[in-house]
């Protein structure tokens, strides 16, 4: 059975405080695994798209890289605005159409 | 404004009030999904219309009837929920399987059953 976990849960940065988030995947193929932030009371917002292992993205403070088995996402030096939770989901090269297996997400908060 | 618009952002009904949600997205995209966020639980895909057709029903109860008009319109209509229905309720498009630029959400529909 495919399967997404996420960790930690919860992590609460000072601002300038480097860390990462861990996703760990289990699936039969993998076709793609997306990284999203959402914000208190929004939808999710698309970050990244990574399709093969040794790949990395950077958007602004963040990181994403993907190994056979986990993407890590990096946030570099952050901001309170940086506050959200992260949520990751991938994409089995077997799936019908749109079909994403979601991570339950870590909630950062940064504080300054 | 993300381009997907959901209204209402939140709804209070009774076990047995019928409702319906509204999603309607800007984008031009061809694909469009309902799914249901609840509290520490991963997102869970309920509907997926491709083309105004629908072609995922992820085994969701009856009580939760999708209707889509044309591929910028999407419904959810409600009637008779349960209290564990209670949950915040996301609409995304996307362009075609949305690979590389994701899904777009809206904002959600926060619904309280009592």
């Amino acid at each position: 059975e495919d399967q997404v976990t996420q960790s930690p849960e919860a992590l609460r940065l000072q601002e300038g405080e480097s860390s990462s988030l861990n996703c760990s995947y289990t699936v039969s193929g993998l076709r793609g695994l997306f990284w999203y932030r959402q914000d208190p009371g929004k939808g999710p917002e698309f970050l990244f798209t990574l399709y093969s292992a040794g790949e990395e993205k950077e958007k602004e403070r963040l990181k994403a890289t993907l190994t056979k088995k986990e993407s890590f996402l990096h946030i570099t030096a952050p901001k309170p605005e940086d506050s959200a939770t992260y949520l990751c989901a991938v994409r089995v090269t077997t799936d019908s159409w749109g079909k994403f297996q979601f991570g339950a997400g870590t909630q950062v908060v940064v504080t300054p | 404004e993300t381009g997907v618009t959901q209204t209402p952002r939140h709804l209070v009904m009774g076990m047995t009030n019928k409702k319906s949600l509204k999603c309607e997205q800007h984008l031009g995209h061809n694909a469009m999904y309902w799914y249901k966020q609840s509290a520490k639980k991963p997102l869970e895909l309920m509907f997926v219309y491709n083309f105004k057709e629908q072609t995922e029903n992820n085994s969701v109860p009856s009580r939760f009837s999708p209707e889509c008009p044309n591929s910028s319109h999407l419904f959810l209509h409600l009637h008779t929920l349960q209290p564990e229905d209670s949950a915040l309720y996301l609409c995304a498009s996307s362009q075609d399987h949305g690979d590389d630029g994701g899904y777009t959400f809206g904002s959600g529909t926060r619904l309280t059953v009592v």
